[in-house]
């Protein structure tokens, strides 16, 4: 069964900074891999997804993930975070062929102006 | 586009009672998805439905009962809810071709008295 680890549950920064948020996961086959972001008191919305190519995707608003087959890793990156990009971010796997989509425990970014 | 509409927004019940959750999406997408989500916690799949008439339990699927009435609803029953429980309930949906994005709704909160 696939699982998926967001190590840092809280992440500061400044408005204009660079930011990565960690995903790394365990499965042992082929792999879908997808970030979602929430702002508070809504539902998950899609930001990005791999499955198979360029390990780099790019996403919506800027951000984009590199997916690591040796690091077991598909981190997310911005390189210039603006304020509204403070919300909770999830990270999702799926094994290829089942329909079973686990998600992290999510990460929380805090942009400060 | 389309939508996911989870009713009730908010539910209150008391200790024991058994409460019924309903999603509809208007997609047309076969598979759908209930997720329990805690304060400040990542979200937990209690229940998916590949297709209409299909079942799958999740992770946290003790101490609840699911329903696919027709492709477009799907409905969650908490079978006997605990006092002090709180959670918000996510349904979601996608159609899986390789790796489809799911799309949520707003979300259910449960308050147990």
């Amino acid at each position: 069964t696939q699982t998926v680890s967001q190590s840092d549950a809280h992440v500061t920064v400044f408005e204009g900074d660079s930011v990565e948020l960690r995903c790394n996961y365990s499965y042992g086959g082929s792999i879908y891999l997808s970030w979602y972001i929430q702002h508070h008191g809504h539902g998950l919305q899609f930001l990005l997804k791999y499955y198979s190519g360029n390990p780099v995707v790019q996403g919506v608003n800027g951000f984009e993930a590199e997916f690591s087959k040796s690091d077991s890793s598909f981190h997310l990156r911005k390189a210039s975070v603006h304020w509204s990009d403070s919300a909770v971010y999830f990270c999702a796997v799926a094994g290829a062929g089942g329909y079973k989509v686990v998600f992290g425990s999510g990460t929380r970014l805090l942009v400060s102006p | 586009g389309g939508i996911i509409t989870q009713t009730p927004k908010f539910l209150i019940g008391q200790e024991g009672q058994k409460l019924t959750l309903k999603c509809q999406q208007n997609f047309n997408h076969d598979t759908m998805y209930w997720y329990r989500q805690d304060s400040g916690k990542g979200l937990r799949l209690i229940y998916y439905s590949i297709t209409e008439n299909d079942l799958q339990k999740g992770d946290l699927s003790e101490g609840y009962d699911a329903s696919r009435e027709k492709k477009s609803s799907f409905s969650l029953t908490v079978t006997s809810a605990q006092k002090n429980e709180m959670a918000v309930f996510l349904c979601a949906s996608t159609d899986w071709g390789l790796g489809n994005t799911l799309y949520f709704g707003a979300g259910t909160r449960l308050s147990v008295l």
